[in-house]
C-alpha cells in the first residue's frame, strides 16, 4: 500500500525566506501528484498538480517538483509572506481511483 | 464550472445523537465522490466513496455509513455518534485530473 510522508511536520520561517517542504513516497508508480494547502478549520485548495511524466509546474510563487523514480516531491515557495501559514498537503494518486495523502507540514511565516 | 457544496461547516452533537452531513457537486454529472475525516493532528482519511448512484465503497469500517441517493448528492451518517467520530471531515470530488475539495464540517462530539 502506498505510503506518502511529509517533512518537516511544523516548520517556522521569518517572512522573506525561501523555504522547501518535502513530500516522499512509497510506490513509484503513480498517475500525479498534488499539492494542496488547509487553512484552519477550511477545506483543501488545490495549488499545483504535477502529471507523473512532468518534472514540476510552477505558479507565482510556488514551485512543485516530481522525481518519481526516487518517489519524491518537494513544493518550493519564494520569499515567504506571513500569509503563506497554513498547513500544506500533498497527495499521490495511483492509477485508478485511490489518492493516498501525506499528514501534511504545518507553516507559520512570522512577519 | 464544477463546484461542491458541504455543509453545515461547524456542528456540536452529543454522544449517541444521529449524524448526517450532505455534499452535493454542480457543473458535472456521474462524479467520483468522496468521504475524508482529518482528526485533529492528523493526515487525511479516506472514509467511504462513491463511483454512481447507490454506489458505496468503505475504506474503513467504523461506526459511520454513506449514501448516493442522487447522481450529485453524497450523504455521510451515523446512528449514534461516538466521541472519537470528532474531527474535520471533507467531500470530494475527483475530476479526470485532480481532486476538489468542499469547504468542510468541523464536528465536535461532546
Amino acid at each position: 500500500k502506498q505510503e506518502v510522508t511529509q517533512i518537516p511536520a511544523a516548520l517556522s520561517v521569518p517572512e522573506g525566506e525561501n523555504l522547501v517542504l518535502n513530500c516522499s513516497f512509497t510506490d513509484s508508480a503513480i498517475y500525479n501528484l498534488q499539492w494542496f494547502r488547509q487553512d484552519p478549520g477550511k477545506g483543501l485548495t488545490s495549488l499545483l498538480l504535477i502529471q507523473s511524466s512532468q518534472r514540476e509546474q510552477t505558479s507565482g510563487r510556488l514551485n512543485a517538483s516530481l522525481d518519481k523514480s526516487s518517489g519524491r516531491s518537494t513544493l518550493y515557495i519564494a520569499a515567504s509572506q506571513p500569509g503563506d501559514s497554513a498547513t500544506y498537503l500533498c497527495a499521490v494518486r495511483e492509477p485508478g481511483n485511490q489518492f493516498y495523502f501525506g499528514t501534511g507540514t504545518s507553516l507559520t511565516v512570522i512577519p | 464550472s464544477q463546484t461542491i457544496h458541504q455543509w453545515p461547516a461547524t456542528l456540536v452533537q452529543p454522544v449517541g445523537s444521529p449524524l448526517s452531513l450532505e455534499c452535493t457537486v454542480e457543473g458535472t454529472s456521474n462524479p467520483n465522490l468522496y468521504w475524508y475525516r482529518q482528526a485533529a493532528g492528523r493526515g487525511l482519511q479516506l472514509l467511504f466513496y462513491s463511483v454512481g448512484i447507490g454506489q458505496i465503497s468503505s475504506e474503513v469500517p467504523q461506526n459511520l455509513s454513506a449514501s448516493r441517493p442522487q447522481d450529485r448528492q453524497f450523504i455521510l451518517s451515523s446512528k449514534k455518534l461516538l466521541l472519537s467520530d470528532s474531527g474535520f471531515y471533507l467531500c470530494a470530488w475527483r475530476g479526470s485530473l485532480s481532486y476538489t475539495f468542499g469547504s468542510g464540517t468541523r464536528l465536535t462530539v461532546v
